[in-house]
């Protein structure tokens, strides 16, 4: 099985950086996940991490030490829009299943 | 457009009563999933089904039943059997082999009366 690990709430000015971190305990990893989540709706994919390093996209990285059993999301120039809730989601390595953590939720404030 | 579809957007349970969530999708994955989200809490896994025809229980099963007669349809039944049914519900798919990410629909939230 899994144990995810992330903060319960972040909040950071509008146009700043905030590093929300993740890290898990896991039988069989085959890759970490990053999902973006606003309120009453569904998660929306951000990023996918399953070898050692920095993913970036946009906006958005994503880092992972699989030694550690660490990952963090990065989000720079932050908007308003931004404010969202942010899951960390690790797959298993026999089955492909995801195992979610409780989510980051990140307010922006002006 | 290539998507997933849920229905209804909101449903509401009687005491007793059975309840049918609809999930659908076009994007020809083959792997689904039924995925459940109370506050505060990560999404935990009820079901999932890799092809068409089979599926196996997730981390929450009890209380739910799924079928899988078409790769685009995996519709869940709330059976009355499951005493705290409230919740949003989420559906989602996938590429059966690795590397593919899961895509979700935009969520059923049962209430109860």
């Amino acid at each position: 099985g899994q144990n995810i690990d992330q903060p319960t709430e972040m909040t950071a000015t509008e146009g700043a950086i905030v590093q929300i971190n993740c890290t898990y305990q896991t039988s069989g990893f085959n890759g970490l996940f990053w999902y973006q989540q606003h309120a009453g709706e569904a998660p929306t994919f951000l990023s996918y991490n399953v070898l050692d390093g920095l993913e970036e996209k946009g906006r958005f990285s994503s880092f992972l030490s699989r030694s550690k059993g660490y990952s963090y999301l990065l989000l720079k120039e932050l908007q308003m829009k931004d404010s969202a809730s942010y899951l960390c989601a690790v797959r298993d390595r026999d089955d492909y299943k995801l195992s979610f953590g409780a989510g980051t939720t990140v307010t922006v404030r002006a | 457009d290539g998507g997933i579809t849920q229905s209804p957007k909101y449903l509401f349970r009687k005491e007793g009563q059975n309840v049918t969530l609809s999930c659908e999708q076009n994007l020809n994955h083959d792997a689904m999933y039924w995925y459940r989200q109370d506050p505060g809490q990560g999404l935990r896994l009820i079901y999932y089904s890799q092809i068409v025809n089979d599926f196996q229980k997730g981390d929450i099963a009890e209380g739910y039943s799924v079928s899988r007669e078409k790769k685009e349809s995996f519709p869940l039944t709330v059976t009355s059997a499951q005493k705290n049914p409230t919740a949003f519900y989420l559906c989602a798919s996938s590429s059966r082999r690795g590397g593919e990410t899961q895509y979700f629909g935009p969520g059923t939230r049962l209430l109860v009366l």
